[in-house]
C-alpha cells in the first residue's frame, strides 16, 4: 500500500488553519496514524484510528477520513507547529509511511 | 512513565557487523509489538519491520528482508536490530517504537530516542 501526502511543503502564518492530505493506494479502513517530527527528535504520535487525538496532544490537531483519503487539520497555527508531518497506515504489512509534509511557519 | 531507551551511536566500517538495542520499561514489554523505523539523512520515515516479544513473531518490509535481522529477549525487555555486513547505505538514524494495539487504537505511541549508525571507510 502506497501513501501519498500533499502538499510536500507548506508555508503558513501563525493563526492560519492548514490541512494536509494523505491518500492510500487501496482502502485501509481507519487504520491511519499521524505523527509530528521536529528536527533532531523522534516522531510524536498525534492522531490514531484516523480521527482520535492522542492523550496530551493539543486539540488544535484533528484528523478525518476513512478508506483511501485522510486529512490532518491544524487550526490556529502556532510557531511550535513548525515540523514535518507523516501519515502511516497500519492496515496491512508493511506499515509504511507517507513521504512527509514539511510545514513552515512564516 | 513508559519508555524505550536505545543504545548509543555507532561508527562502523563497511562489511562489519552490528547489533543495536531498544529496552522497554514501565510496561509489559512482552505484550506489545516493537517496530523499527529507518530515517536516512534528510529523508523520511521508512518502516523496516516489527516483532512481538511474547512469541518472537516477526514481520519485515519486503525491501529490507534479508538485509537485517530483528530479534527480542523478553526476559530483559529488549529488542534488537542487527546487520551481518554493513554497507555505506545503512548510514541512518534508527528508531524503535511501541505499537499500541487495542480495539480502539493502532499506532506507534512510544518512540525511542534513536540510534545513529554511520558506516564509513
Amino acid at each position: 500500500i502506497q501513501l501519498t501526502q500533499s502538499p510536500s511543503f507548506l508555508s503558513a502564518s501563525v493563526g492560519d488553519r492548514v490541512t494536509i492530505t494523505c491518500r492510500a493506494s487501496q482502502a485501509i479502513s481507519s487504520y491511519l496514524a499521524w505523527y509530528q517530527q521536529k528536527p533532531g527528535k523522534a516522531p510524536k504520535l498525534l492522531i490514531y484510528a484516523a480521527r482520535t487525538l492522542q492523550r496530551g496532544v493539543s486539540s488544535r490537531f484533528s484528523g478525518s477520513g476513512s478508506g483511501t483519503e485522510f486529512t490532518l487539520t491544524i487550526s490556529s497555527l502556532q510557531p511550535e507547529d513548525s515540523a514535518t508531518y507523516y501519515c502511516q497506515q497500519l492496515n496491512t504489512y508493511p506499515h509504511g509511511f507517507g513521504q512527509g509534509t514539511n510545514l513552515e511557519i512564516k | 512513565e513508559e519508555q524505550l531507551v536505545q543504545s548509543g551511536a555507532e561508527v562502523k566500517k563497511p562489511g562489519e557487523s552490528l547489533k543495536i538495542s531498544c529496552k522497554g520499561s514501565r510496561y509489559t514489554f512482552s505484550s506489545s509489538w516493537i517496530g523499527w523505523v529507518r530515517q536516512m539523512p534528510g529523508k523520511g520515515l521508512e518502516w523496516m519491520g516489527i516483532i512481538y516479544p511474547g512469541d518472537s513473531d516477526t514481520r519485515y518490509s519486503p525491501s529490507l528482508q534479508g538485509q537485517v535481522t530483528i530479534s527480542a529477549d523478553k526476559s530483559i525487555n529488549t529488542a534488537y536490530l542487527q546487520w551481518s555486513s554493513l554497507k555505506a547505505s545503512d548510514t541512518a538514524m534508527y528508531y524503535c517504537a511501541r505499537r499500541e494495539m487495542s480495539a480502539l487504537s493502532d499506532a506507534f505511541d512510544i518512540w525511542g530516542q534513536g540510534t545513529m549508525v554511520t558506516v564509513s571507510s
